[in-house]
């Protein structure tokens, strides 16, 4: 079965760093490209991210660029998204997801990025 | 602003078929076939329920239905069901500047 497990999430205050993982099984992690996406509570999904299986080419929206780093460890089966210079409009759920040509069919349950003074 | 236009809302009645469109440009729906959609129920992982505008995963009901014409991909639902009360979301791929991915603004289906 496969399944994906983001963590990290949490309070930070406005300009702070945060780094979010997640966790996956159940299938060849290699394999597979992997994409960041959030939701503003409230509001509709935005793609933040995405990462090819080897980890050598990256990819981000307008919004997070020169700000959020998305790596990968496939030993480790673990993708990360390291988010620094943290703004309140950053404030969302932060979902992982599996690449599979360009639709994402495996998702992971969210985990909530607070940027509040 | 979302980069593909969905209607903020849909409703229908149960038994009922109901569709929702999303249009885009020539630079994401009109231009691949990597249309998908997406349905999310609060507080649950967010499920796929079509790929590559009109397949269907395993285990999706075929009640599901995808299509597109031009710039527009369409969801449609037959025989609606109360379970179906959710938000819905259409994605393509996109060349356009630096994303790769976009999506619709959601539609949130209310069965009646």
């Amino acid at each position: 079965e496969v399944q994906l497990m983001e963590s990290g999430g949490g309070l930070v205050q406005p300009g702070g760093s945060l780094r979010l993982s997640c966790a996956a099984s159940g299938f060849t992690f290699s394999n597979y490209y992997m994409q960041w996406v959030r939701q503003v509570p409230g509001k509709g999904l935005v793609w933040v991210s995405r990462i090819t299986n080897d980890g050598g080419v990256t990819n981000y929206a307008d919004s997070v660029q020169g700000r959020f780093t998305i790596s990968r460890d496939n030993a480790k089966n673990t993708v990360y998204l390291q988010m620094n210079s943290l703004r309140a409009e950053d404030t969302a759920v932060y979902y992982c997801a599996r690449d599979f040509n360009f639709t994402l069919d495996y998702w992971g349950q969210g985990v909530l990025v607070t940027v509040s003074s | 602003h979302s980069a593909l236009t969905q209607p903020a809302s849909v409703s229908g009645s149960p038994g009922q078929s109901i569709t929702i469109p999303c249009t885009g440009t020539s630079s994401d729906v009109g231009g691949y076939n990597f249309v998908s959609w997406y349905q999310l129920h609060p507080g649950k992982a967010p499920k796929l329920i079509i790929y590559d505008v009109s397949n269907r995963p395993s285990g999706v009901s075929n009640r599901f239905s995808g299509s597109k014409s031009g710039n527009t991909a369409s969801l449609t639902i037959s025989g609606l069901q109360a379970e179906d009360e959710a938000t819905y979301y259409c994605s393509s791929y996109t060349s356009s500047g630096t994303l790769v991915f976009v999506f619709g603004g959601g539609t949130r289906l209310t069965v009646l």
